[in-house]
Parts: structure tokens; sequence; C-alpha cells
């Protein structure tokens, strides 16, 4: 099984702030990666996919990149809307395992 | 519109199988795959298994054998069964839509397991 290990697993920041999550896979997932977003009593929303693209209707406020085994999730300008926990997942091999979570608080 | 309906029990015995539908609309399951996500309160996401819209299934080994994914294509219905509930199963459970990436999720439904 391949672990995906998220850190951190919180942070603090200001609107405005840009803040960087990482996650590293325990073997090679190529740029099979997503990262979704879960705001306090909601389903899992997704934000990135294959890495690097954004879902539709997705902020450019969200970017995502790595390959391999490292991958980051970078959110630019954050905005009080952004309070949630953040979670990658990797589907290139099964089963498919998620992260820990990063829970991104607003100061 | 795309949608996911998960319904299901509040309660289940300890020992006993619980039964989880997952009733989807806008699309169809021969197109699309259906995931299972399960969420203990307050803790992570954790991938259950997967139907696949040629109809296979895999499923997570962590579940060994308990663990049974099913369909019924007219209906539009997925179904989870899952036996020898322990009160470490507690959690809400989801279903998810998959080309490739899990773009559409339902509402979960929280399942507590009593003893």
């Amino acid at each position: 099984e391949t672990v995906m290990t998220q850190s951190p697993t919180s942070m603090s920041t200001s609107i405005g702030e840009r803040v960087t999550l990482n996650c590293k896979a325990s073997q090679s997932v190529g740029i099979n990666v997503d990262w979704y977003q879960q705001t306090p009593g909601q389903s899992p929303k997704l934000l990135i996919y294959g890495a690097s693209n954004r879902h539709t209707g997705v902020p450019d406020r969200f970017t995502g990149s790595g390959f391999g085994r490292d991958f980051t999730l970078t959110i630019s300008n954050v905005e009080a809307e952004d309070l949630a926990v953040y979670y990658c997942l990797q589907y290139g091999s099964i089963p498919f395992t998620f992260g820990s979570g990063t829970k991104l608080e607003i100061k | 519109q795309v949608q996911l309906k998960e319904t299901g029990p509040d309660l289940v015995q300890l020992t006993q199988t619980l039964s989880i539908t997952c009733t989807v609309s806008g699309f169809s399951l021969t197109t699309y795959n259906v995931h299972w996500v399960r969420q203990p309160p307050g803790k992570g996401l954790e991938w259950m298994g997967a139907m696949w819209n040629g109809g296979g299934t895999d499923y997570n080994s962590a579940f060994k054998s308990r663990l049974s994914i099913s369909r019924d294509t007219s209906k539009s219905q997925v179904f989870l069964k899952m036996n020898s509930l322990q009160t470490d199963d507690t959690a809400k459970y989801f279903c998810a839509r998959s080309r490739v990436s899990l773009d559409y999720w339902g509402q979960g439904v929280m399942v507590t397991v009593s003893s």
C-alpha cells in the first residue's frame, strides 16, 4: 500500500497570505494525485486532479504541483472561506490512499 | 444535474451487517465509477473500494473479506455491504463518482455501531 504523508498537520495563516501544503508518497505515483478540500460539516470537494490541474470552478488561487513522490498544494491570497482540511489522494495503485490531512486555520 | 445520495441505517448492532445504498442521478453507472469512502468522527478519509464502470470491483484489503460492493444499473444504485461490524466502524460513509478523480460526492450517511 502507498502511504501518503501530509505536512504540516495543521497551520494557521492570515487572510491574504500564501501557504504551501505538502504530501509525500511512500513510492512513486507519477502524477496520480488529487487534492480535496473538506470544509466543516461538508463532503470533500475535488480541487486539483492529476497533480496540477484545477477542477472546474476552482479559483486560480489554488495551485498543485509535483511528480513521483513529492506533491504540493499552494493557496495564494488566502481567503476566510479556505478554512478547511485538505487531503491528498493517490490513485496510482490499489488501494487508493488518502493523506491524513492538513487543517488550515485562519488567524 | 449530477447527484449521489447515500441511504442506510443510523445505528447498527455490534457484529451485525451494514447495508448502504448509493442512488445516483445525472450520469450512468456504465460510464462512471463509484467509490466508497468513510470518515470516522473527527478523523480522516479512508478509501474502502470501488465499483468500476465495467462492473468489476476493487477493495481495500484493510477490510479483508468483510466488504462487498455491487450495483443495479437499471436502478442507478450501488450497494455497500459490510459484515462483522465493530465499534471502530462507526463513521460517515460517502459514495463518490469518478472517471479518474472523485469529482462528485454524496452528503454521506453517519452510521453508529452500538454494543
